[in-house]
């Protein structure tokens, strides 16, 4: 299986800052990264596919890069609603695999 | 808008079948794959497996041996089979649609989740 090393595991930051978070993998993957959002209790959602394209009706402020093994999401002015779990997942064979999380949380 | 929604049991005997179903609304179920992602506090998200609309299986090799997947395109529903529960197996479960693009595949829509936990 694919490893993915997501860091930092957890963040604080205030509304307006920007976040960045990375998300190493095991082998080269090209592109096949995709993003999630998570709030509590309910299921993830997706943000970003293909290393860096917006998935509809998520606002531009999320941004993804990076490809190979090392990606990067970005958060460029960090929003009320934007505070969450964040999850990288790849697609690049089976079985599918997701980073471990990095909470982002009020400072 | 395509919805899926997880039902079944939520306690399950452990050594016993764990059985789920899901119900998709809003979209055929044709030419797309269909995914069980379950996730625990320890271990994360995992992914289970899938199966397309015309029935063949992808499985998680550390499951394989526990899981089986099938579709009922008459009723718009996928099912998911785990026997031998421990409560390891204790988890949320989440069904979800598998979207493959020509360069990407994701997992677009979800459901809710569904806490399932192994006890006697």
């Amino acid at each position: 299986d694919i490893q993915m090393t997501q860091s930092p595991s957890s963040l604080s930051a205030s509304v307006g800052d920007r976040v960045t978070i990375t998300c190493r993998t095991s082998q080269n993957i090209a592109n096949y990264l995709n993003w999630y959002q998570q709030k509590p209790g309910k299921a993830p959602r997706l943000l970003i596919y293909a290393a860096s394209s917006l998935q509809t009706g998520v606002p531009s402020r999320f941004s993804g890069t990076g490809s190979g093994t090392d990606f990067t999401l970005t958060i460029s002015s960090l929003q009320p609603e934007d505070f969450a779990t964040y999850y990288c997942q790849q697609s690049y064979s089976t079985p599918q695999t997701f980073g471990l999380g990095t909470k982002v949380e009020v400072k | 808008q395509v919805q899926l929604q997880e039902s079944g049991p939520g306690l399950v005997k452990p050594s016993e079948t764990l059985s789920l179903t899901c119900t998709v609304s809003g979209d055929s179920m044709t030419n797309y794959y269909w995914s069980w992602i379950r996730q625990t506090p320890g271990k994360g998200l995992a992914s289970i497996g899938y199966i397309s609309s015309s029935g063949s299986t992808n499985y998680n090799p550390s499951l394989k041996s526990r899981v089986t997947i099938s579709v009922d395109m008459s009723k718009n529903q996928f099912s998911l089979k785990l026997s031998s529960v421990t409560a390891a197996d204790t988890a949320v479960y989440y069904c979800a649609r598998v979207y493959r693009g020509y360069y990407f595949e994701v997992f677009d829509y979800w459901g809710q989740g569904t806490l399932v936990t192994v006890s006697s």
